[in-house]
């Protein structure tokens, strides 16, 4: 299947920095990728659904100036955490589908544990 | 509104013993469904999908599951489990724009 690479695994920061994750899909082109976030033993919510070339669109409640996410190219998508506070720590998966629409497959990163100290 | 229920958070099964885990979603038309499943610390990876025919449909590592309109259920099944096979499974729906996820079951083998 489709390789998405998600980097870096696990970062650690201080309160108030900020944190960027990178999304890439390696063998195909991802024209959609998405943000989940994981909180400890539970589902995945969507965070936002990143469209190649414009602004991604957020699910509600999900903060955009908290969370900025950038799909700059059709194999790269990036969520950036701003002023990252503890409450902001959690597994942070990415995935992209092959192609838009109904029975488009999710290929899905790693993820990326954030941990704010 | 469309949703996904997985009804059991915990499954525990002895090894080589059969397993059913639960689905059952709530979507206006034919849905598209999927199931993955999620080993600690990683990503997801897809165990089989359901678009259309069949409605019997195998997946990988000896994986299947049944599609039933009537019950609005999607259930994962497997004759014998394996230790190897505890991990978190997770039901889906495709929307389209979208694909949401049910809040998981987590399925513990006993030697």
């Amino acid at each position: 299947g489709a390789v998405v690479s998600q980097h870096p695994s696990w970062v650690i920061c201080k309160s108030g920095t900020s944190v960027k994750i990178e999304c890439r899909s390696l063998d195909f082109q991802a024209t959609t990728m998405f943000w989940y976030r994981q909180f400890p033993k539970q589902s995945l919510m969507l965070m936002a659904t990143s469209n190649e070339g414009s602004k991604a669109t957020y699910e509600q409640g999900v903060e955009k100036d908290k969370f900025l996410i950038n799909h700059a190219s059709l194999t790269l998508s990036t969520l950036t955490v701003t002023s990252a506070h503890p409450e902001d720590s959690s597994f942070y998966i990415c995935s992209a589908r092959v192609r838009t629409g109904f029975g488009g497959e999710l290929f899905f990163g790693e993820g990326s544990r954030l941990t704010v100290l | 509104a469309q949703s996904v229920t997985q009804p059991d958070i915990h499954i525990t099964v002895s090894e080589g013993a059969s397993l059913e885990l639960r689905c059952n979603y709530s979507y206006g038309a034919t849905p598209y469904l999927f199931w993955y499943v999620q080993s600690p610390g990683q990503g997801l990876q897809l165990l089989l999908k359901y678009f259309s025919g069949d409605t019997l449909v195998q997946g990988i590592k000896g994986f299947e599951a049944e599609f039933k309109r009537s019950q609005s259920s999607f259930n994962l099944r497997k004759p014998s489990v394996l230790w190897s096979d505890a991990a978190e499974y997770f039901c889906a729906v495709d929307l389209y724009d979208k694909i949401i996820f049910g809040k998981g079951t987590r399925l513990h083998i006993l030697p």
